[in-house]
């Protein structure tokens, strides 16, 4: 049982770039979810998924898109990269209305 | 809207010490409270929590109560360890949500010296 994994671990982009993050977990878990994580601002809901084929926006979501097309897996793609997008990137996951979250281990982004 | 105060740190102690940690929210309805730590290069860990007014989490020698009436939810731990140095998080789950949401606090460093 893997958990809730991500990669990259560790990514810098040029301003302009794309490129997707990946979030995958084993534990048929319906809802997922995309925090970004900056100093003295906690972690900040970006996009969020109750299961496949379903996603909705969070508090930050401009900048990125995602798509859920299996229960497993919930990639968060970035357009064209800002380095205002500088941020460590946590998945997480847990059974619909469990409240417990499980995260991953993070991506840590820069941008320059 | 629903939000999350909790104390800014760093806070430094040195071990053996008493930790309290404030935490504060406002919701509506009766949102689910939780504490959560982050070690260092690792992703967040719920420690404990609370759904319920007057229910008390524990976990690891750390303990927190769900006050309403003083709308708090401290972290309190009698005698800390070196190995409780991270970041800890207080967040709620709101009431009216349907999904998993949470709401997270700012976040405390918490350092430990030996």
């Amino acid at each position: 049982n893997a958990g809730v994994t991500q990669t990259p671990k560790f990514q810098v982009l040029k301003t302009g770039q794309s490129m997707t993050l990946q979030c995958a977990q084993d534990m048929n878990h319906e809802y997922m979810s995309w925090y970004r994580q900056d100093p003295g601002m906690g972690l900040r809901l970006i996009h969020y998924s109750v299961g496949a084929g379903i996603t909705d926006q969070g508090e930050v979501p401009n900048g990125y898109n995602v798509s859920r097309s299996t229960t497993e897996d919930f990639p968060l793609r970035l357009l064209s990269a800002a380095p205002s997008q500088t941020s460590v990137y946590f998945c997480a996951s847990s059974y619909q209305g469990a409240n417990e979250q499980y995260f991953g281990p993070g991506t840590r982004l820069t941008v320059t | 809207g629903d939000s999350v105060t909790q104390m800014e740190g760093p806070v430094t102690l040195s071990e053996e010490a008493c930790l309290t940690i404030n935490c504060t929210y406002t919701a509506t309805g009766y949102p689910s409270l939780f504490w959560y730590v982050q070690y260092p290069g690792e992703g967040l860990q719920l420690l404990l929590k609370a759904t319920k007014a007057d229910d008390k989490g524990s976990n690891k020698g750390f303990e927190a109560t769900y006050r309403k009436e003083t709308t708090s939810f401290h972290l309190e731990k009698g005698s800390v360890q070196v190995s409780d140095s991270a970041v800890y998080f207080c967040a709620l789950s709101p009431s009216y949500s349907s999904a998993s949401k949470i709401i997270f606090g700012s976040g405390t460093r918490l350092s430990i010296r030996p």
